[in-house]
């Protein structure tokens, strides 16, 4: 079965600071991979996410993904951080084989970025 | 535009008490439709999708069900809850690649 690890579950930075969250995955075949974001009292939404071509995808907000798939792995960073980017960061892969779009999460960073 | 709604937006049961959340989706027809759970300190696991009216698929073995009533309804339920059925859950929908979640009901199971 596929899983998902995301080995930072809180992360505490001082605005301006650089930020990478890991992201590991567990399937050998054709993936797509997501970022998802929860803000403070927010609905989960899309970060970034990835399918195909350039391994390095941009995001919202100046965050940026990259997938390097002998790794197996699709890492977020952000170059410098701001208060507003406190909050909860998911990955999420989607094997292609399933026949719809079928999600699988890590269990989520906290991060908490002080003024 | 579409929009997503889940209610309650929280709920303390008691064990062995029936449940029921809902969740609507406006602005869109035929949408691919979730139910997740988060627990405390775990990832979204999913619980249950649906590609259409009265299809459901159970991603894990439960004291839940889900139904759909409706294209745009879908409906979580339990006859009588576990403690272990407190939690964060979330719905969402699709109609391609990405996934869009609603506020998600805070379930506390006492």
């Amino acid at each position: 079965a596929q899983s998902v690890s995301q080995h930072n579950h809180h992360v505490i930075l001082s605005e301006a600071a650089s930020l990478e969250l890991g992201c590991n995955y567990s399937y050998g075949g054709t993936v797509n991979l997501f970022w998802y974001v929860q803000y403070p009292g927010q609905h989960l939404q899309l970060l970034l996410k990835y399918f195909s071509g350039d391994p390095l995808v941009k995001g919202i907000k100046g965050f940026e993904a990259e997938f390097i798939k002998s790794k197996f792995s699709f890492n977020l960073r952000k170059p410098s951080v701001q208060w507003s980017d406190t909050a909860e960061y998911f990955c999420a892969v989607n094997a292609e084989n399933t026949g719809f779009q079928k999600l699988v999460f890590g269990t989520g960073t906290r991060l908490l970025v002080s003024p | 535009s579409q929009t997503i709604h889940q209610w309650p937006a929280t709920l303390v049961q008691p064990v062995g008490s029936p449940l029921s959340l809902e969740c609507t989706v406006e602005g869109t027809s035929n949408p691919n439709l979730y139910w997740y759970r988060q627990a405390a300190g775990r990832g979204l696991q999913l619980l249950f999708y649906s590609v259409g009216i009265g299809q459901i698929s159970s991603e894990v073995p439960q004291n839940l069900s889900a139904s759909r009533p409706q294209d745009r309804q879908f409906i979580l339920s339990s006859k009588k809850l576990l403690l272990s059925d407190s939690g964060f859950y979330l719905c969402a929908w699709s109609q391609g690649t990405e996934q869009y979640f609603g506020p998600g009901t805070r379930l506390t199971v006492t």
